[in-house]
């Protein structure tokens, strides 16, 4: 596709169930960021990738917020033991490096609501 | 610790005024200073970026100003339009990006 693409664009949980929430960059971005989004509030930073070298976690807020993505292509972004507090917008970006200056490509989000 | 801070939170503009957005940042090592623009279900999209060794940029009806001294920068929005009515956050950062609160502006026709 032309753009960031993530899925599902909705999920409804019950509390204490694991998500997936999956990002596809678009082709050939090297890197990859993950952004969460509450309800009124800003963009809040959790983890980004760039080609292969280690990735920068040092947002994601406890370690029930995990990612992984293979290569240059698909993100995977999990919450064990979903909470309330969970809800959010999860939104990721791509760019072409992650050299100052790239402009960040943004899907359309993941609505995760926790019930 | 809050890497930016945007405000004012929500701002209403009569067509054809300039909208202001306010931004400062704390780590002077930020050397990227991009504008967003949202609109409701959709993702945030590059609107205008600038870097520290300018004073400002300009693009159609969109300027930065960017003071490094006070480690500040604003959006302006000249002659808004109703269809300028979306939320805009202004970033900071390098190979990571911080993003403000975010703004909600409404342009009244």
């Amino acid at each position: 596709g032309a753009g960031v693409s993530q899925s599902p664009s909705n999920k409804v949980t019950e509390k204490g169930k694991d998500v997936e929430l999956r990002c596809d960059p678009i082709s050939g971005h090297t890197a990859l960021y993950w952004y969460r989004q509450r309800l009124g509030q800003g963009l809040e930073f959790l983890i980004y990738f760039q080609g292969n070298s280690a990735p920068d976690k040092s947002g994601l807020p406890s370690d029930r917020f995990s990612a992984e993505r293979t290569g240059e292509s698909v993100s995977t972004l999990t919450i064990q033991r979903t909470q309330q507090e969970d809800s959010a917008v999860y939104l990721c970006a791509s760019s072409p490096s992650a050299r100052a200056g790239e402009k960040l490509f943004f899907g359309s989000g993941t609505q995760l609501s926790v019930l | 610790q809050q890497q930016v801070k945007q405000s004012p939170q929500s701002l209403i503009v009569q067509k054809g005024g300039i909208s202001i957005i306010n931004c400062a940042y704390e780590n002077t090592a930020f050397d990227y200073f991009p504008w967003y623009q949202q609109f409701p279900g959709k993702g945030p999209a590059l609107l205008i970026a600038i870097r520290p060794d300018v004073s400002e940029k300009k693009e159609g009806r969109f300027t930065i100003s960017f003071n490094k001294s006070a480690k500040q920068f604003s959006l302006h929005i000249m002659d808004s339009q109703p269809g300028d009515s979306a939320t805009y956050f202004c970033a900071a950062g390098g190979n990571q990006f911080y993003f403000g609160t975010g703004t909600s502006l409404t342009v009244i026709p």
